[in-house]
């Protein structure tokens, strides 16, 4: 059964930097890729980031550019988000997600998202 | 970048149909698969249709998918609606840089 847990979240100032991890089981993380897509209070979903299967390609969300990095550890099966400066508008519960495409070499950030995992909350407040 | 526009809320009494849509600001609904998420409160959310029309297993058949190119649209039908599928529903599609969601449905069923 694939299962993902999301941690890593908490309360951070504005312009910090926090660190979330996906730790996945029941499946091997470089056989697809994987998604980190955000929800902020109250609203809606919003994709914020894409690995490709085997780690050579990664995608963003607009306002998520040069501010987030997507990577993976192959040796504990765990999927990270980096963020940096911080703003109050990244506010959100996030969740990472797998594409369920194996070995999927298209040039798209992905297909769809599942399963996902219970997501983690990042407060971004002084 | 394309956007997917979804009606904010959608209500029906138990037993009835109701239809969801989505639509495609630009580009062809039919270029790239679509999908649709249940979020019931407090949870993640889960697939109930992907790549257009297919149902994940565990999903009851009372969920159907399906696209319009005419009206450049994607439809979630709920049939027999029950209670359980009070829920926001979310779909989705891509092209080649950007994963979009839909802003998503509030389904009451009363």
């Amino acid at each position: 059964q694939m299962q993902l847990v999301e941690s890593g979240g908490g309360v951070v100032q504005p312009g910090g930097s926090l660190r979330l991890s996906c730790e996945a089981s029941g499946f091997i993380l470089t056989t697809c890729g994987m998604h980190w897509v955000r929800q902020a209070p109250g609203k809606g979903l919003e994709w914020v980031a894409f690995i490709r299967y085997d780690g050579s390609n990664q995608y963003y969300g607009e306002s998520m550019k040069g501010r987030f990095t997507i990577s993976r550890d192959k040796s504990n099966n765990t999927l990270y988000l980096q963020m940096n400066s911080l703003r109050a508008e990244d506010t959100a519960v996030y969740y990472c997600a797998r594409d369920p495409y194996y070995y999927d070499s298209s040039a798209t950030p992905g297909n769809w998202f599942d399963p996902w995992g219970q997501g983690t909350l990042v407060t971004v407040s002084s | 970048n394309f956007v997917l526009t979804q009606p904010h809320s959608v209500s029906e009494s138990p037993g009835k149909t109701v239809t969801i849509s989505c639509t495609r600001s630009s580009g062809s609904i039919a270029s790239n698969y679509v999908q649709w998420y249940q979020q019931r409160p407090g949870n993640s959310p889960t697939t109930v249709i992907y790549e257009n029309d297919q149902r994940p297993s565990g999903v009851p058949d009372r969920f159907s998918g399906s696209i319009d190119s005419s009206s450049n649209s994607a439809s979630l039908t709920i049939s027999g609606l029950r209670t359980e599928d009070e829920a926001d529903y979310y779909c989705q599609s891509y092209d080649s840089s950007n994963q979009v969601f839909g802003e998503g449905t509030k389904l009451t069923v009363l």
